[in-house]
């Protein structure tokens, strides 16, 4: 089955720097490869994706970056604020969409 | 758009009773729902995949007899979790299917506390 990676698990930025989280995942079959923020007692929400066709995705200060030869997908925040910080987790999905998680990370932005 | 809610968001109940879980996609039809646990500063755990009309499909491990998961309508999927005891306590999260069929979008939460 499919095995993702997720490092690191724990990050501090100063705000106004960026951050960059990464995974890395073992079935090439894999197609799809969403990220979520998830705040503390709440659900995951859906920040950005990136489907096996294309390299990089960018959305304002958010981007991810799909390396298919490699196996391995990156987050990237740019310009960060206090509110961005929350756990993160990357997730890979396999044509039978089942999505397998990597195990987080927690960001924290320093004002 | 895309908007998944769950029901309660947080219940209490005693050990030996049964709870049940509701999951809604507000705005679209969502033929699948997945229900997840999640443990305190753990990663998501998925439990069963559940598609409208039939029986859901469970993961290894997971009790079926224990977690009852109904998935009666295009928009609704129930999750009952049936002689609850403190061992069940734990944040349970669905998620729906997006109609391009990758997304997955997740519903708030509900956060279990057996006593």
């Amino acid at each position: 089955g499919e095995n993702v990676e997720q490092h690191p698990s724990t990050l501090s930025v100063q705000e106004g720097d960026s951050a960059v989280i990464k995974c890395t995942y073992s079935d090439s079959a894999s197609n799809y490869f969403p990220w979520y923020k998830q705040e503390l007692g709440k659900g995951p929400q859906l920040i950005i994706d990136i489907r096996s066709n294309v390299g990089e995705k960018k959305d304002q200060r958010i981007a991810v970056t799909l390396n298919k030869t490699a196996k391995h997908f990156s987050l990237h925040i740019t310009e960060t604020q206090p509110e961005d910080s929350a756990v993160y987790f990357c997730a890979a999905s396999n044509p039978g969409n089942q999505f397998y998680f990597g195990t987080g990370t927690s960001l924290t932005v320093i004002p | 758009g895309a908007v998944v809610s769950q029901h309660p968001s947080w219940v209490i109940c005693k050990s030996g009773t049964s709870v049940k879980i509701e999951c809604r996609s507000l705005d679209f039809q969502a033929t699948t729902m997945f229900w997840y646990r999640q443990f305190p500063k753990q990663s998501l755990m998925l439990m069963a995949t559940s598609n409208e009309g039939s029986k859901a499909t469970y993961e290894q491990g997971v009790e079926k007899d224990k977690f009852l998961i109904n998935h009666a309508s295009l928009t609704l999927s129930t999750l009952t979790v049936t002689s609850a005891h403190p061992e069940d306590s734990s944040f349970y999260i669905c998620s729906a299917r997006g109609l391009a069929g990758f997304e997955q979008y997740f519903g708030p939460g509900t956060r279990l506390t057996v006593t």
